[in-house]
């Protein structure tokens, strides 16, 4: 199947600063990408989609302005957590979609730590 | 509104029994629709799918069953193994959004 990685796996921050977290689909060109976050037994809360070139769409309750994403290219989407606090954090997973694929592929997820 | 509902938030079966994860849908515009497999801190693996123009499809061991005019998904696994163990999420598609179950934890008992 179609491969999406994330880097970092895993990342801990200090509150106020800012983090940013890649999402590549790395065999496959991804029209379409989501940005997921899971807290602990939880199912997953869809934060927004985005399309290639234009801006994303938040789900009701995600502030856009926290949560920056940006889908530049077809294989690169970025979500930026600014000014984190220690409730941002939480394990973050993109997928993506394409236009020859009726499946949504995920990537292995970004813990992220706000002290 | 969740349109997409796995009413069983867990199951347990013994190893080499068959395992059937349950998954109801409610907008009868879906056409397409997904299981995916996630283990704790990573994110969900694609297990198989099934159009809405199918009712079967097969893959190993796994079988997905769609009956539409009930609006139910099932996921049969046989046999269960101990590695099959994790969390089992329904996905429903139409266009290019993707509505998900809230997930069923399957423990498989060696």
């Amino acid at each position: 199947g179609a491969v999406v990685s994330q880097h970092p796996s895993w990342v801990i921050c200090k509150s106020g600063t800012s983090v940013k977290i890649e999402c590549r689909s790395l065999d496959f060109q991804a029209t379409t990408m989501f940005w997921y976050r899971q807290f602990p037994k939880q199912s997953l809360m869809l934060m927004a989609t985005s399309n290639e070139g234009s801006k994303a769409t938040y789900e009701q309750g995600v502030e856009k302005d926290k949560f920056l994403i940006n889908h530049a290219s077809l294989t690169l989407s970025t979500l930026t957590v600014t000014s984190a606090h220690p409730e941002d954090s939480s394990f973050y997973i993109c997928s993506a979609t394409g236009t020859l694929t009726d499946t949504q592929y995920f990537g292995p997820g970004t813990r992220l730590t706000v002290l | 509104d969740q349109q997409v509902k796995q009413n069983s938030p867990s199951l347990s079966v013994q190893e080499g029994r068959i395992s059937i994860l349950n998954c109801d849908y409610t907008n009868s515009m879906f056409d397409y629709f997904l299981w995916y497999k996630k283990y704790p801190a990573e994110g969900p693996t694609f297990l198989i799918s099934i159009s809405s123009i199918k009712d079967k499809n097969e893959d190993g061991r796994f079988t997905v069953f769609l009956n539409k005019s009930a609006k139910h998904l099932s996921l049969h696994i046989v046999p269960s193994q101990p590695g099959d163990s994790a969390v089992y999420f329904c996905a429903s598609k139409i266009g290019n959004q993707f509505y998900f179950g809230t997930g069923t934890s399957l423990t498989v008992i060696p």
